[in-house]
């Protein structure tokens, strides 16, 4: 069973530039969350989607933006690149019990901004 | 708003000694207590959950947590640590009130066990 797969795992993309950044959720899981983790910091909630709609989003701009998939898969999207978006994006996922199961998390996008 | 607080950096202990990293919660409802683990440029591993019941939660790799309502505190323990379980450990909180699934998590604390 695969678990959440993130791609690509690396990324280098210069300030100003735009990033699309993909997760396909854990077999059986509806929902994706995305989350940012600065270097040394705890992951930060950017939003989440359900039925390919944003339901829930963290105090990040609007520069941030996403997209959900029929097939329950995401895209998590960036323009205007700044040096501070330099960061680890984890994307969860979580299943039709979304209030009483954990979420599982992909390995992550590392994307490095110059 | 929810919050999580991990009161330490760090956290050193001897291989075959038990480990405690703690954890303390802020939320206006009932709240959902996870644990996760990440080892180096690798996502976040489920450890265990506690959602309702038995304030002692057992999880993966003998780890264990105790949730205590009074001191708001979801410290994660386990009997005798491992060289293996060096890692960086997250402790997260969902607010089960809100009906909201995004999770807060701490700073995280790197566990380093000596052999």
């Amino acid at each position: 069973d695969a678990g959440v797969t993130q791609s690509p795992t690396h990324l280098i993309k210069t300030r100003g530039q735009q990033v699309t950044l993909r997760c396909s959720p854990k077999s059986g899981h509806d929902t994706v969350s995305w989350y940012q983790q600065a270097l040394g910091q705890g992951p930060q909630f950017i939003f989440q989607y359900y039925e390919e709609e944003e339901r829930q989003r963290g105090n990040f701009p609007d520069r941030f933006s996403g997209h959900q998939f029929p097939n329950y898969s995401s895209e998590l999207n960036v323009n205007a690149l700044l040096l501070g978006d330099s960061a680890l994006y984890l994307c969860a996922s979580s299943g039709l019990d979304r209030m009483n199961t954990e979420a599982f998390f992909g390995q992550g996008t590392r994307l490095t901004v110059v | 708003a929810q919050s999580v607080a991990q009161p330490e950096d760090q956290v050193n202990v001897a291989e075959g000694n038990p480990l405690t990293v703690k954890c303390t919660y802020s939320v206006s409802g009932n709240p959902y207590l996870f644990w996760y683990v990440q080892y180096p440029n690798r996502g976040l591993q489920f450890l265990l959950k506690y959602i309702t019941g038995d304030n002692l939660v057992k999880g993966s790799y003998g780890f264990e947590a105790e949730f205590n309502k009074s001191q708001t505190s979801f410290h994660l323990k386990k009997p005798s640590a491992l060289v293996s379980d060096s890692a960086l450990y997250f402790c997260a909180v969902r607010d089960m009130n809100t009906g909201f699934q995004k999770l807060v998590f701490g700073t995280g604390t790197r566990l380093l066990v000596s052999p």
